[in-house]
């Protein structure tokens, strides 16, 4: 059973078009993450929710809006998709929100943006 | 800026050797430090973790040092093996702050050849 379950894998989509990626955990955990990974590896956090409510909001451009409908689910949907959003996103969750909480990512999801 | 500095961006050792992974920080209200260990295709995964009233830390192979005056912590992996190549990842998150937002550092991809 996959923990921390996110798709699709692989997206590629024009510049311009609309795209959601859905993420799901089978943890119980609380605590649930989107996590943008650039060419060059680098993690960055985007958003956290804790019990649907959006704890962390980083510097990202309003085109990303988070959805958390449950506390097991938070998808992720990008309006007029740019060339820079290419990237691999990952999904991840923690029991709580506390500084040491393990988090469990997802496999990613590789976006492409032509 | 990047907050958590990341050295080297790739390793290559021979099989039984041991990469040292360095991180340097500057923001003094970080105090707790993970490393993420990540495989070709999945997400990163906790593999140790470490706060600044320790000097050292070791789980199995893996040891931290830490250095709180230099503001610096490394990963050693003692008697390193091909299943250890990998892309490690230092990370800093602050105790008290809301959320549990980790800082990335940039990677090290780490070879370990047989």
């Amino acid at each position: 059973d996959t923990a921390v379950s996110q798709t699709p894998k692989y997206l590629v989509t024009q510049m311009g078009n609309d795209k959601s990626i859905k993420c799901e955990q089978n943890l119980g955990h609380d605590t649930m993450y989107w996590y943008k990974q650039d060419s060059k590896k680098f993690l960055k956090i985007m958003f956290s929710y804790n019990n649907k409510e959006l704890i962390i909001n980083e510097t990202v451009p309003n085109r990303f809006s988070p959805k958390s409908p449950d506390k097991a689910h938070l998808n992720l949907h990008i309006n007029s998709l740019e060339l820079g959003d290419s990237a691999v996103y990952f999904c991840a969750s923690s029991q709580g929100q506390t500084y040491n909480e393990k988090l469990f990512f997802g496999s990613g999801t590789q976006l492409s943006v032509l | 800026q990047q907050q958590v500095k990341q050295s080297p961006q790739s390793l290559i050792v021979q099989k039984g050797g041991i990469p040292i992974i360095n991180c340097a920080y500057e923001n003094t209200a970080f105090d707790y430090f993970p490393w993420y260990q990540q495989f070709p295709g999945k997400g990163p995964a906790l593999l140790i973790a470490i706060r600044p009233d320790v000097s050292e830390k070791k789980e199995g192979r893996f040891t931290i040092s830490f250095n709180k005056s230099a503001k610096q912590f490394s990963l050693h992996i003692m008697d390193s093996q091909p299943g250890d190549s990998a892309t490690y990842f230092c990370a800093a998150s602050i105790v008290r702050a809301a959320g549990n937002k980790l800082t990335f550092g940039g990677g090290t991809r780490v070879l370990v050849k047989p």
